[in-house]
């Protein structure tokens, strides 16, 4: 059984540019929920997708967007980077919309610049 | 707006002594969930307390749900250097499936030998 998967590992970006983070989920998982967690902080939820559906959303502007695939993997997408976007972007998996039995990958360190 | 507060945030003790956090909100949560979180890592799941008054144990650490469920707490008895990280309160925000996580700010620990 193999677990969370994100990549990049670490990524620099320009103000102003867009990233696009990658997250394959834990088998048997339908679930992925995207966490955005600044230094020094506890996560933040962005948004979750189930089953290719976004099913919640967190307080976060519609530069952050995602997607997810038949095979359950997912993409954070943020447009128009801005300084405070920089941090450590978590992904994790659940089965039917959890939060029960959270798998979290070892996140993608955005730094923005 | 549902809100977990850790306290202490810093925590820096010696080898083979005890220690509390403690995790604490005006809301009522149905669960809460305890993680673990070390440096350029994703959070672990310790642990999920669902009952008023539950007190559940892993090993050396010892979890508690408030009898009102808006509460828990965390003690960890003769530390050692490998509980080093950053201990997290969780809860599910809103009623019903909604999945999503809400995070108290963390406690970071400290254990030196």
């Amino acid at each position: 059984e193999t677990g969370v998967t994100q990549s990049p590992t670490h990524l620099i970006k320009t103000r102003g540019q867009q990233v696009t983070l990658r997250c394959s989920s834990q088998s048997g998982h339908n679930t992925v929920s995207w966490y955005q967690q600044a230094l020094g902080q506890g996560p933040q939820f962005i948004f979750q997708y189930y089953r290719e559906e976004e099913n919640g959303r967190g307080n976060f502007p519609p530069r952050f967007s995602g997607l997810q695939f038949p095979n359950y993997s997912s993409e954070l997408n943020v447009n128009a980077l801005e300084l405070d976007d920089s941090a450590l972007y978590l992904c994790a998996s659940s089965l039917d919309r959890g939060p029960y039995g959270y798998t979290f990958g070892s996140g993608t360190r955005l730094t923005v610049v | 707006t549902q809100l977990l507060e850790q306290s202490p945030q810093f925590l820096s003790i010696q080898e083979g002594e005890n220690l509390t956090v403690y995790c604490n909100s005006s809301s009522v949560f149905s669960s809460l969930q305890w993680y673990r979180q070390e440096p350029g890592e994703g959070p672990v799941l310790l642990v999920t307390v669902v009952t008023g008054g539950e007190v559940k144990k892993l090993k050396r650490l010892t979890f508690q749900f408030g009898d009102a469920r808006k509460d828990s707490s965390l003690h960890i008895t003769a530390a050692q250097p490998g509980d080093t990280g950053l201990y997290l309160c969780a809860a599910e925000a809103g009623s019903g499936n909604t999945g999503k996580l809400i995070f108290g700010q963390g406690t970071t620990l400290q254990v030196k030998p």
